[in-house]
């Protein structure tokens, strides 16, 4: 069965530097979201992506965040840098055309900024 | 702020009981509704979606929504322990240009016991 795909799975990195979460969305799907979740807390949206451009992005997603489709398989979170409070469990999630309310998300980054 | 609220739980049933998850809604425009679980650690999985008033099943799933109300409900007959798990309620209006902004709540906890 596709799955989307994370990598890493868990990312450690100090205040002030740059990471990039991966993803590698479903092949046919045409939509393509990132959501985090800080531990025991909800899960929130932070941008959505589709025909190469930002759809939409939540107040969380600043200036510090961007996303790109680098190629045709391809999509990433980038974070500028990193702060306390970005520390959280960052999930990629795609869904196909016709079924764009369907959601498939993948297993996630733990990002830890010390 | 659109929100979404659940009981956050945690709700024990006995092995074989009938569960029953609620969720309440705050805007009047959302337009699908979801539920997905999410095993401790690991990312949300859609179990159930519903778009207009009314019940639907799905094996031992029924997903009940009330729009007038802004309630949303899931019910798990014949519950097993491998159904202990959170369980989110996600809404959505549907985005400019195509996909979904999922808003969650903080999820139920469910314990199923032997």
């Amino acid at each position: 069965e596709p799955e989307v795909t994370q990598t890493p799975s868990h990312q450690v990195t100090q205040m002030g530097q740059e990471v990039i979460l991966r993803c590698v969305p479903i092949s046919n799907h045409l939509y393509f979201y990132w959501y985090r979740q800080i531990l025991g807390q909800k899960v929130e949206f932070l941008v959505s992506f589709y025909n190469n451009e930002i759809s939409e992005k939540s107040e969380i997603f600043d200036d510090q965040f961007s996303v790109e489709r680098p190629d045709g398989s391809n999509f990433t979170l980038k974070i500028r840098s990193t702060k306390l409070e970005d520390s959280a469990m960052y999930f990629c999630a795609s869904s196909p055309e016709g079924f764009y309310e369907k959601l498939f998300f993948g297993s996630g980054t733990q990002l830890s900024v010390l | 702020q659109k929100e979404v609220e659940q009981n956050s739980g945690p709700l024990s049933v006995p092995e074989g009981a009938i569960a029953s998850l609620n969720c309440t809604y705050s805007d009047r425009g959302s337009q699908s509704f979801f539920w997905y679980r999410q095993y401790s650690g690991k990312s949300p999985e859609l179990i159930m979606s519903i778009y207009s008033n009314g019940d639907k099943e799905d094996g031992r799933f029924t997903a009940q929504l009330n729009k007038a109300s802004q309630y949303v409900s899931l019910l798990i007959r014949d519950s097993q322990p491998s159904d202990s798990a959170t369980y989110l309620c996600a809404v959505t209006l549907s985005l400019t240009g195509g996909g979904n902004k999922l808003t969650f709540g903080t999820g139920t906890q469910l314990k199923v016991e032997l």
